[in-house]
């Protein structure tokens, strides 16, 4: 079975903090993906990774950056935390050949005071 | 128009009934497709693949309609526990990376 780790699944942080979400999987895949969900909204991609050091910018970039520097592990970074990012955050992956179906990680669930 | 369309319900239905949801999606190039459920406040976990010739696993089937541009989602002999959400996904390969596109979920709630 496919599995892939968040490092925390509530986090409570401050306005203006430097804030690292951790997302490793364990299935040697090449795409990894950072969602967040919020009520009403689905699922909006932030940024997603099809390779070690390569990112792109999903459709809701802005506020986030990403580091891959390992091929197992993807984090999100939210440079300077504001109230409008808490949310449920997402991680997942999928394997690059074929059509395949993305796995998700137990979400952290962020709030920003 | 959107990329991939729900209709969020909630659908109630008794235990023991058939209920269908449909996800409409926009892009005629459009490869794989799948379906998930998401329990409150968990991730969304994989349910099932979508084939073009229709799959079914157990109490759920699944099929796929190209020239309508929808998927579908049955479930007969509703149980109590089939209450969640349920996501649909649409998957295009695009500039050489998978594009992914998920449905903002029908919430199915199964009553006793």
């Amino acid at each position: 079975d496919v599995k892939v780790t968040q490092s925390s699944r509530y986090l409570v942080k401050r306005t203006g903090e430097k804030v690292f979400l951790e997302c490793v999987q364990d299935m040697d895949h090449e795409n990894m993906f950072w969602y967040r969900q919020d009520p009403g909204l689905g699922l909006r991609l932030i940024y997603f990774s099809y390779d070690v050091k390569m990112k792109e910018k999903g459709d809701i970039p802005e506020g986030y950056s990403v580091s891959r520097e390992k091929k197992e592990r993807f984090s999100l970074i939210l440079e300077s935390a504001s109230t409008n990012q808490t949310s449920m955050y997402l991680c997942a992956s999928s394997s690059l050949s074929g059509n395949q179906p993305q796995h998700f990680g137990d979400g952290t669930r962020l709030s920003i005071l | 128009r959107k990329e991939v369309e729900q209709d969020p319900g909630p659908f109630n239905v008794p235990e023991g009934a058939t209920v269908a949801f449909n996800c409409t999606y926009s892009n005629s190039a459009s490869q794989s497709f799948f379906w998930y459920r998401q329990d409150c406040r968990k991730e969304p976990k994989l349910l099932m693949s979508v084939y073009s010739s229709g799959n079914e696993d157990g109490r759920f089937t699944a099929q796929l309609n190209r020239a309508s541009q929808y998927i579908s989602l049955l479930i007969r002999d509703s149980k109590l526990s089939d209450s969640a959400t349920y996501l649909c996904a649409v998957n295009l390969n695009s500039g050489g990376y998978q594009k992914v596109t998920f449905g903002t979920g029908t919430k199915l709630q199964v009553i006793p």
